[in-house]
């Protein structure tokens, strides 16, 4: 079954602080995979999907950028954090064939 | 754009108590539509649901019926048990391209006390 592996669990960074989030897959290969945000008391947001390797869909403009150098490893960045970046950030993968998601177990951000 | 409501939380319930949370969508096409859920210290996972409009969604004693007419897929459990105690989202699907996107409400936690 396929399994997506996200860390940190949790991460304090001060502003102006560059950001590198890191997911891996295993368990599939060529995953559709996703970068959500949730922030405090709104709901999932999704910023970046992707396709295949070094295809990158944005959904929202903002200060954050994602890569997929490799079939199964999805990065997501940032050079300057901002305040307004903290939140709970979610890596998700599917098939293309089947609509079900498998998600990671997220990384709660906080920029200070 | 494509948009999910859910009711806000936390709904604290005793067990065996009948269970409802509500959920409404807009959509400009014919959306999936999702509920996942997040136990504590894990991630989401595919609760139940429903591809086209009457389709009812079923897993784990937790039951939601798609209703196109009032765009509404409320999640309903008869008796709900402690171990249900997790935060729920409620989501739709808006495919295009090779992939598709999920669009998730802003969850609601359950709280189930013995």
């Amino acid at each position: 079954s396929q399994t997506i592996h996200q860390w940190p669990a949790t991460l304090v960074q001060p502003v102006g602080s560059p950001l590198s989030l890191e997911c891996t897959v295993e368990g599939t290969s060529n995953p559709n995979l996703y970068w959500y945000r949730q922030a405090a008391g709104r709901g999932l947001q999704l910023l970046f999907y992707s396709v295949g390797i070094g295809q990158i869909s944005s959904e929202v403009p903002q200060n954050l950028s994602a890569s997929r150098p490799q079939d199964r490893q999805f990065i997501l960045s940032s050079k300057k954090l901002l305040l307004s970046d903290s939140g709970f950030y979610l890596c998700a993968g599917s098939m293309t064939a089947n609509e079900k998601l498998f998600f990671g177990s997220g990384t709660q951000l906080s920029v200070l | 754009g494509d948009s999910v409501t859910q009711m806000e939380g936390p709904v604290t319930l005793s067990e065996e108590a009948f269970l409802t949370i509500n959920c409404t969508y807009t959509a400009t096409g014919y959306p999936s539509l999702f509920w996942y859920v997040q136990y504590p210290g894990e991630g989401l996972q595919l609760l139940l649901k429903a591809t086209k409009a009457d389709d009812k969604g079923s897993n784990k004693g937790f039951e939601a019926t798609y209703r196109k007419e009032t765009t509404s897929f409320h999640l309903e459990k008869g008796s709900v048990q402690v171990s249900d105690s997790a935060v729920y989202f409620c989501a739709l699907s808006d495919r295009g391209d090779s992939s598709y996107k999920l669009i998730f409400g802003s969850g609601t936690r359950l709280l189930v006390r013995p």
